[in-house]
């Protein structure tokens, strides 16, 4: 049982160079998001997609785009890589679980901007 | 705009401790208060869930408090172990939206 797959786990890009990071789910969740981690912040949000055919911007959606493209997958592209999107990516799935939506995370993609 | 604080940002044990994390934020209406353990370079696993109509939850040797009016929440572990280290964070929810504190490093001396 794979739960939340996310490839690849690490990456360095040169300003301005584009990449697009996979995520890809075994658990039938209907959300997905994107969240990105940096040292003392926490995790802030990228985007997210409540369901199949919708996404939405986070708190920090500017110089990324994603794409639903089914149930299972949901990726976050990067058009023009910038040094300031040096961060851990990490992708969540969640489902209403006791009234609560209860988040399942992947192992993380580091991502160094240079 | 919801904000979540942790205080301390790090913090050292001897092993059979018992120990205090807190999670601070601003605004009280949250739906639910969720508490995660991150292992170094791993993604964040659940620990705990308290709706926002509950004051605790408890799994194990951890306890977890609310107290929304007050916009606190703390979480208790009893006898500390090595494998306690990680780092916790505590994330505030309302429907869809997350918002993560930094998170409390942990570190658990055998």
């Amino acid at each position: 049982n794979a739960g939340v797959t996310q490839t690849p786990k690490f990456q360095v890009l040169k300003t301005g160079q584009s990449m697009t990071l996979q995520c890809a789910q075994d658990m039938n969740h209907n959300s997905m998001y994107w969240y990105r981690q940096d040292p003392g912040m926490g995790l802030r949000l990228i985007y997210y997609s409540a369901s199949e055919g919708t996404t939405d911007k986070g708190e920090v959606p500017n110089g990324y785009n994603v794409s639903r493209l089914n149930k299972r997958e949901f990726s976050l592209r990067l058009e023009s890589a910038a040094p300031s999107q040096t961060s851990v990516y990490f992708c969540a799935t969640g489902t209403f679980r006791s009234g609560a939506n209860v988040l399942t995370f992947g192992a993380g993609s580091r991502l160094t901007v240079l | 705009k919801q904000e979540v604080t942790q205080i301390p940002a790090a913090l050292s044990v001897p092993e059979g401790e018992n120990l205090v994390l807190n999670c601070s934020f601003t605004d009280s209406a949250i739906y639910n208060l969720q508490w995660f353990r991150q292992d170094p370079g791993k993604g964040l696993t659940s620990l705990l869930l308290i709706q926002s109509s509950q004051r605790e939850q408890t799994s194990g040797r951890l306890n977890a408090s609310l107290d929304k009016s007050s916009g606190r929440s703390t979480l208790y572990i009893a006898a500390s172990q090595p494998g306690d280290s990680a780092t916790y964070l505590c994330a505030v929810t309302r429907g869809q939206n997350f918002v993560f504190g930094p998170g409390t490093r942990l570190s658990v001396l055998p």
